[in-house]
């Protein structure tokens, strides 16, 4: 089975404190992810990484940046943490089929609270 | 572009009632369509999946059929039971917008499922 693990499932920080959310797939997916969920809005694509240094924005990719030094692990950094991104976050991996449409896999979330 | 539309919850059922969450969606190529599941305090997970028109997906009593003509993606279940309480979302997997060769997903805004015994 496919398993991705989140470092943390709850994390409260505070205002302009920088912050590091971490994300290791055991399947060697080239594939990584990350979303926020909000309610109402569903989820919403900040970053992906298709490769080991590879990164390309997603639709909200602002106050957030990515790091993917190598292939299981995808990290995603919030500078200066605020409190709009109070915020569930979700990372999912996949493996690169030839068509590019492939199934996510999703660990089990972070709930992050900033004061 | 891509975009996925469904209905909007809360769904409120008894058990045993018959299920149907609606998912229509646009798409510039030929996407894959997915139902995911979460349930309360966990990540996603993949309930089912249809790859090409008229396909039918299922999996723990749940189906969908993916439908080109009315690009509809519908989730239905029979036979409710408590334990399928949870938020459903629908999803297509298609090349990102802007030239992108890049697979990525588009995720509906989900369907909160609560089932009353």
């Amino acid at each position: 089975d496919v398993k991705v693990t989140q470092s943390s499932r709850y994390l409260v920080k505070r205002t302009g404190e920088k912050v590091f959310l971490e994300c290791v797939q055991d399947m060697d997916h080239e594939n990584m992810f990350w979303y926020r969920q909000d309610p109402g809005l569903g989820l919403r694509l900040i970053y992906f990484s298709y490769d080991v240094k590879m990164k390309e924005k997603g639709d909200i990719p602002e106050g957030y940046s990515v790091s993917r030094e190598k292939k299981e692990r995808f990290s995603l950094i919030l500078e200066s943490a605020s409190t709009n991104q109070t915020s569930m976050y979700l990372c999912a991996s996949s493996h690169t089929n030839r068509d590019r449409k492939e199934t996510q896999y999703f660990g089990p979330g972070t709930r992050l609270l900033v004061l | 572009g891509n975009s996925v539309t469904q209905m909007e919850g809360p769904v409120t059922l008894s058990e045993e009632a018959f299920l149907t969450i609606n998912c229509t969606y646009t798409a510039t190529g030929y996407p894959s369509l997915f139902w995911y599941v979460q349930y309360p305090g966990e990540g996603l997970q993949l309930l089912l999946k249809a790859t090409k028109a008229d396909d039918k997906g299922s999996n723990k009593g749940f189906e969908a059929t993916y439908r080109k003509e009315t690009t509809s993606f519908h989730l239905e279940k029979g036979s409710v039971q408590v334990s399928d309480s949870a938020v459903y979302f629908c999803a297509l997997s298609d090349l990102g917008g802007r030239g992108s060769t890049l697979g990525r997903l588009y995720f509906g805004r989900g369907t909160q499922l609560t089932v009353w015994p």
